[in-house]
């Protein structure tokens, strides 16, 4: 199947550092999404992307959806303690058929900021 | 708070038994999707439900069905569970049928012993 390669997979930083994780595809994707889950949470939806070369922001984050269509990155400026938690990339692949839609998600960022 | 809830938050069950795992999407939303959690498998799309109708299917198990009802509410039936099916619940809903934009509820979390 699909899959997505996010990194890094954890990341330690100091609270108003800048953090940039993404995530990369071997096959085009027409969607690009990011989440955040805190523990015994479900995925929070940050930003969604829809066209090649889009850049949007949410607040301090940002996040583009790459030229190629197979990457995407996510960046997080001044970070705060409340950033904590996982990032996950996830997009909608290009397929055959057209009914339905599905995610594939990348396997996470483990966000650590440390006061 | 996206919307969407789940029953129920936690489930502890043994091994070859049989689970129902409920799901009402956001109010008017007519898709439902859910989605396995394991600790060393990330998240897995399972099946999508939109208005009634299976629409998309991924890698769900043979021992695993689900549905959605008339008023849109979903459940997730999972048979003959193995140690292997612990993991976080999740569905999600959008509107259409073909919409990215997921909104996820809080999960249930199964625990096989």
């Amino acid at each position: 199947g699909q899959q997505l390669n996010q990194s890094p997979q954890s990341m330690f930083i100091q609270e108003g550092e800048d953090v940039s994780m993404n995530c990369t595809s071997s096959s085009i994707f027409n969607t690009w999404l990011w989440y955040k889950q805190d523990p015994g949470e479900g995925p929070v939806l940050l930003i969604a992307l829809y066209k090649a070369g889009e850049l949007t922001s949410n607040g301090r984050l940002t996040a583009q959806f790459g030229i190629t269509r197979k990457d995407s990155f996510l960046n997080i400026s001044a970070s705060i303690p409340s950033d904590v938690g996982i990032y996950f990339c996830a997009g909608n692949p290009i397929r055959k058929e057209t009914s339905g839609s599905r995610l594939t998600f990348g396997e996470g960022t483990q966000l650590t900021v440390n006061p | 708070d996206s919307g969407v809830t789940q029953t129920p938050k936690h489930l502890i069950t043994a091994t070859g038994q049989r689970v129902t795992l409920r799901c009402s999407p956001r109010s008017g939303d007519l898709s439902v999707y859910w989605y396995q959690q394991s600790l060393d498998q990330g998240l897995q799309f399972l099946i999508q439900y939109y208005n009634g109708e299976e629409r998309a299917k991924g890698n769900i198990l043979e021992r695993f069905s689900a549905q959605q009802f008339p008023d849109l509410h979903s459940e997730l039936n999972l048979s003959s569970l193995e140690l292997g099916d612990s993991a976080l619940y999740f569905c999600a809903s959008t509107e259409g049928s073909g919409g990215y934009e997921q909104y996820f509820g809080p999960g249930t979390r199964l625990t096989v012993t």
